[in-house]
C-alpha cells in the first residue's frame, strides 16, 4: 500500500515563525503536491514538484516556497507565518505514469 | 476551465438506503475520475480511480459510473451504514498530474 506521512497531526505557531511541513512517501513517486483545505473553499494547491529539485506554483503560492532534495521527500515552508495560514495542509504523490492521488493524514496548523 | 460540481452539498440518509452522489465537470476532455472519501479533521482516502474508456468500476459496496459525453459522474453506495458517513469528494485531472476537485458531499448515515 502507498503510504504518505506527514510530520505533524497538529501544529501551533506564533506569528512571524517559520514553520517546516514536511511529507514523505514510500512508493518511489516522482510527483508530489501540497495543499491547503479551508471550509468553504474546498482544496487548492499550493505547489507541487515533478521531481527531485523541481518546483512549480500552483494556485495559491504567495507566502510558501517549498523544497524537494530527496525524491521521497517533499517540504512547505511557511517563511514567516501568519494567522491567514492557519488552516489544513494535506500532501499528496502520484506515479508518472498516473494521475492517481494518494494523500497524507494531514497537518492543521493553527497561527497565532 | 476545468469546473467540478457536486449534488448535494449534504445528505443524511437512515442506514441501510441505497445512494447516489453525483459529480459534474465542465471539460469533458479528462482520461480518468477519482472519487475520495475524508473523515473529518483526516486526510482523503481514495476510494475509486475509473478512466475514461471504463463506464464502471466498483469496490465492496461502492460503484462509480463515469459518462464523459455528459460530464457527470455517480458514486452509488449500496446498504449505506453509520461508518459510510463523511465528505465524499471527486477529482478530475488537469494538465501534469493536476487534480481539480469538486466541493464535495457531506454525507451522514443514521442508525
Amino acid at each position: 500500500d502507498v503510504k504518505v506521512t506527514q510530520s505533524s497531526r497538529y501544529l501551533v505557531k506564533r506569528t512571524g515563525e517559520k514553520v517546516f511541513l514536511e511529507c514523505v512517501q514510500d512508493m518511489d513517486h516522482e510527483n508530489m503536491f501540497w495543499y491547503r483545505q479551508d471550509p468553504g473553499l474546498g482544496l487548492r494547491l499550493i505547489y507541487f514538484s515533478y521531481d527531485v529539485k523541481m518546483k512549480e506554483k500552483g494556485d495559491i503560492p504567495e507566502g510558501y516556497s517549498v523544497s524537494r532534495e530527496k525524491k521521497e521527500r517533499f517540504s512547505l515552508i511557511l517563511e514567516s507565518a501568519s494567522t491567514n495560514q492557519t488552516s489544513m495542509y494535506l500532501c499528496a504523490s502520484t506515479a508518472q505514469w498516473s494521475n492517481e492521488q494518494f494523500f497524507g493524514p494531514g497537518t492543521r496548523l493553527t497561527v497565532l | 476551465k476545468q469546473e467540478v460540481t457536486q449534488i448535494p452539498a449534504a445528505l443524511s440518509v437512515p442506514e441501510g438506503e441505497n445512494l447516489v452522489l453525483n459529480c459534474s465537470f465542465t471539460d469533458s476532455a479528462i482520461y480518468n475520475l477519482q472519487w475520495f472519501r475524508q473523515d473529518p479533521g483526516k486526510g482523503l482516502t481514495s476510494l475509486l480511480l475509473i478512466q475514461s474508456s471504463q463506464r464502471e468500476q466498483t469496490s465492496g459496496r461502492l460503484n462509480a459510473s463515469l459518462d464523459k459525453s455528459s460530464g457527470r459522474s455517480t458514486l452509488y453506495i449500496a446498504a449505506s451504514q453509520p461508518g459510510d458517513s463523511a465528505t465524499y469528494l471527486c477529482a478530475v485531472p488537469l494538465y501534469g498530474n493536476k487534480l481539480v476537485f469538486g466541493a464535495g458531499t457531506i454525507l451522514r448515515v443514521k442508525s
